[in-house]
C-alpha cells in the first residue's frame, strides 16, 4: 500500500521559531509537493521538487524554503514562523502519472 | 493566472440520492483532470481522473463528465451514502513539460453533506 507520511499531525510553535515539516514517501516517486490548505482557499502550492536537490517555487513560496536531499524525503522549512502561517500543511508525491498521493497533513499553529 | 473553480461551495443530499458536483476550469490547454475526496482530518484521496480526449469515465458509483466546449467538469455520485460526506476537489494539469510536469491546480472545494 502506497504511503506518504508526515512527521507530525499537530504542531504548536511560537512566532520567530524555525519550523521543520518532514515528509517521506515510499513509492520511489520523482515529484514531491508542499501545499497549505486554508478554509475557502483550497490547496495552494508552496514548493515542489521534481528530483533530488531540485526545487521550484509554487504559488505562495514567500516565508518558506524546502530541502530535498534524498528522493524519498521532502522538507518544508519556515525560517521564522509568523502567525499568518498557521494552517494545515499537506505533502504529496507523484510519479510518472499525474495523480498525487497525499499525506495526512500537519496542522500548524503559530502563537 | 488561470485557475479551477467550483460553482457550488456546499451540497446537501439525502441518503440514496444521486449527487452532482460541478467544476469550471479556465485553462483550455489543460489535458488532465482529477477529482479528490477529503474527509475531516485526512489528506485528499484520489477518486477518479479523466483525460481531455475523453468525455466520460466511470468508476465504482462515480462518473466524471468533461465538457471541453464550455470548460466544465462534473462528478456524479450514485446512491450517495453518509460515508460520502466530505470535501470534494477538482484539479487540473496543464502539461507544459519541463519543470511544470506533474503540477496540479486545485479548485476551492465543495462540501458534500449526506443526510440519513
Amino acid at each position: 500500500d502506497v504511503k506518504v507520511t508526515q512527521s507530525s499531525r499537530y504542531l504548536v510553535k511560537r512566532t520567530g521559531e524555525k519550523v521543520f515539516l518532514e515528509c517521506v514517501q515510499d513509492m520511489d516517486h520523482e515529484n514531491m509537493f508542499w501545499y497549505r490548505q486554508d478554509p475557502g482557499l483550497g490547496l495552494r502550492l508552496i514548493y515542489f521538487s521534481y528530483d533530488v536537490k531540485m526545487k521550484e517555487k509554487g504559488d505562495i513560496p514567500e516565508g518558506y524554503s524546502v530541502s530535498r536531499e534524498k528522493k524519498e524525503r521532502f522538507s518544508l522549512i519556515l525560517e521564522s514562523a509568523s502567525t499568518n502561517q498557521t494552517s494545515m500543511y499537506l505533502c504529496a508525491s507523484s510519479g510518472r502519472m499525474f495523480e498525487q498521493f497525499f499525506g495526512p497533513g500537519t496542522r500548524l499553529t503559530v502563537l | 493566472g488561470e485557475s479551477v473553480g467550483l460553482h457550488l461551495p456546499t451540497l446537501s443530499v439525502q441518503e440514496g440520492d444521486n449527487s452532482i458536483i460541478n467544476c469550471a476550469y479556465s485553462n483550455s490547454a489543460s489535458d488532465y483532470f482529477i477529482w479528490y475526496k477529503q474527509e475531516s482530518g485526512k489528506g485528499p484521496q484520489f477518486i477518479i481522473d479523466i483525460r481531455s480526449n475523453m468525455d466520460k469515465r466511470q468508476g465504482q458509483r462515480v462518473t466524471v463528465l468533461l465538457n471541453k466546449t464550455v470548460k466544465h467538469l462534473s462528478l456524479q455520485i450514485a446512491a450517495t451514502q453518509p460515508g460520502d460526506s466530505a470535501v470534494y476537489f477538482c484539479a487540473e494539469n496543464t502539461s507544459g513539460g519541463g519543470t511544470s510536469y506533474g503540477k496540479l491546480t486545485f479548485g476551492q472545494g465543495t462540501i458534500l453533506t449526506v443526510h440519513p
